[in-house]
């Protein structure tokens, strides 16, 4: 089962931030937080992940609570294309352990 | 960034029929690979586990003999779905671990009608 309890859609205007909230709360400690989309009939794309410190690539950043509880991916500047279901995954199993999908937030970019 | 590639992107087929289909890693070797299946509206679930030059595993409730699956070479696994029924219809997604630093990558998927 999935270890990670997301609200199952959300809105957000096109150039503002879309912020993305995750649960996680029987997270150990050595598991990391994945988030990954996807586009409507297209497979599963990396976006970012951590571990306990916040992390920030090209694409968006991860914000981790300090008892590692919960997260928020931040999207800066949303735009249209950004519309997809975003997955926040737990991965267990270690560093190849495989990706136990929950059923994600559907983001709606609106003009 | 690592691709996989899936092939074909489509197929339609008579039911009784069986079904390959590819999965690639491009630019990487992949020990580990795995399949899942996606219905309509519904999230990715995980089918099974497949090791380069060992059986795969599995999920609890997913039928070995039903859904053939081959890793005979680090860049590619194929999974047969064997005498397909329309229940059988759904997108299938490969994805592929790299060695070193363990990222997971997804290919584009595959979508199965079986009529």
């Amino acid at each position: 089962d999935a270890k990670t309890t997301q609200p199952p859609s959300m809105d957000c205007a096109e150039g503002r931030a879309a912020n993305l909230p995750c649960n996680h709360s029987t997270i150990s400690g050595n598991e990391y937080v994945y988030w990954y989309r996807q586009i409507h009939s297209q497979g599963p794309q990396y976006i970012i992940h951590g571990l306990k410190n916040n992390e920030t690539n090209e694409m968006a950043s991860l914000i981790i609570t300090e008892d590692r509880k919960s997260s928020t991916l931040i999207l800066p500047h949303a735009t249209l294309r950004d519309t997809a279901v975003y997955y926040c995954i737990v991965r267990v199993g270690g560093s190849q352990g495989n990706l136990i999908f929950g059923k994600g937030t559907k983001l709606s970019v609106k003009p | 960034g690592a691709v996989v590639s899936q092939h074909p992107s489509w197929v339609i087929c008579k039911s009784g029929t069986s079904v390959k289909i590819e999965c690639r890693s491009l630019d990487f070797q992949a020990t580990t690979m795995f399949w899942y299946r996606q219905f309509p509206k519904q999230s990715l679930m995980l089918m099974a586990t497949s090791n380069e030059g060992s059986k795969a595993t599995y999920e609890q409730g997913v039928e070995k003999d039903k859904f053939l699956i081959n890793h005979a070479s680090l860049t590619l696994s194929t999974l047969t779905v064997t005498s397909a029924h329309p229940e059988d219809s759904s997108f299938y997604i490969c994805s592929a671990i790299q060695d070193s630093p363990y990222e997971q990558y997804f290919g584009p998927g595959t979508r199965l009608t079986v009529t």
